[in-house]
């Protein structure tokens, strides 16, 4: 059984400064996804990361994929208010089938 | 946006009584998915569809029916609520393995 972990759950940072999140998964997949939620919205794709070594960034956000240590981060640079969201790892389990991890709740404060 | 509509956004319900949400994509997307998302546990897999008439259980799918009789309708029947139930319910569909949200239907089983 896939299992999807997050950390932190919580995250608390200052303007400016930078942080990573990270996702691990517990087997061989090589189909990665992170997605964004606003506080009562519904989730926003940012990224697809689809083999090993893959790097998107968008912004203030990169986010990596290293399918051997089966680790995904999502690095925030720089961060702002507006980053302040939930975000939400998935991996694909047996090909149109997504885990999802628990989530990173991040606060970016002024 | 993916064209995808929940309906009914909010429902209010009383324990032990039937409801069904309905989930309706536009672009004749193959699967469909049913994901209930509550504090802690992130999003979990109810039900997905590969196809008209072909469903089948994800993690949580106990106390949970589904039905497609048409591509672009998936429906979620909840036979006899139960206050464990009240969650925030979100559609997806999968366009090459990428997940797609609904907007959510939050409903309350009182």
């Amino acid at each position: 059984e896939l299992k999807v972990e997050q950390n932190p759950l919580f995250l608390s940072m200052q303007e400016g400064k930078n942080y990573t999140i990270y996702c691990n998964y517990s087997t061989t997949s090589d189909r990665l996804y992170w997605y964004r939620q606003d506080p009562g919205k519904s989730l926003e794709s940012l990224f697809v990361l689809l083999s090993n070594g893959a790097v998107k960034q968008e912004g203030r956000l990169m986010a990596s994929l290293d399918t051997k240590a089966r680790l995904s981060t999502l690095h925030i640079t720089a961060a702002v208010h507006d980053l302040s969201a939930t975000y939400f790892c998935a991996v694909d389990n047996a090909g149109n089938m997504l885990t999802f991890g628990g989530g990173t709740r991040l606060m970016v404060k002024p | 946006d993916a064209g995808i509509t929940q309906s009914p956004r909010h429902k209010v319900t009383e324990t032990g009584t039937p409801v069904t949400l309905r989930c309706h994509q536009t672009e004749n997307h193959r699967y469909m998915y049913w994901y209930r998302q509550d504090p802690g546990h992130g999003l979990r897999l109810i039900h997905y569809s590969y196809g008209v008439k072909d469903t089948d259980k994800g993690e949580v799918s106990d106390g949970y029916s589904v039905s497609r009789s048409k591509t672009e309708d998936f429906l979620l029947t909840l036979e006899s609520a139960t206050s464990s139930q009240t969650s925030v319910y979100f559609c997806a569909i999968s366009v090459l393995g990428e997940a797609f949200f609904g907007q959510g239907t939050r409903l309350t089983v009182v």
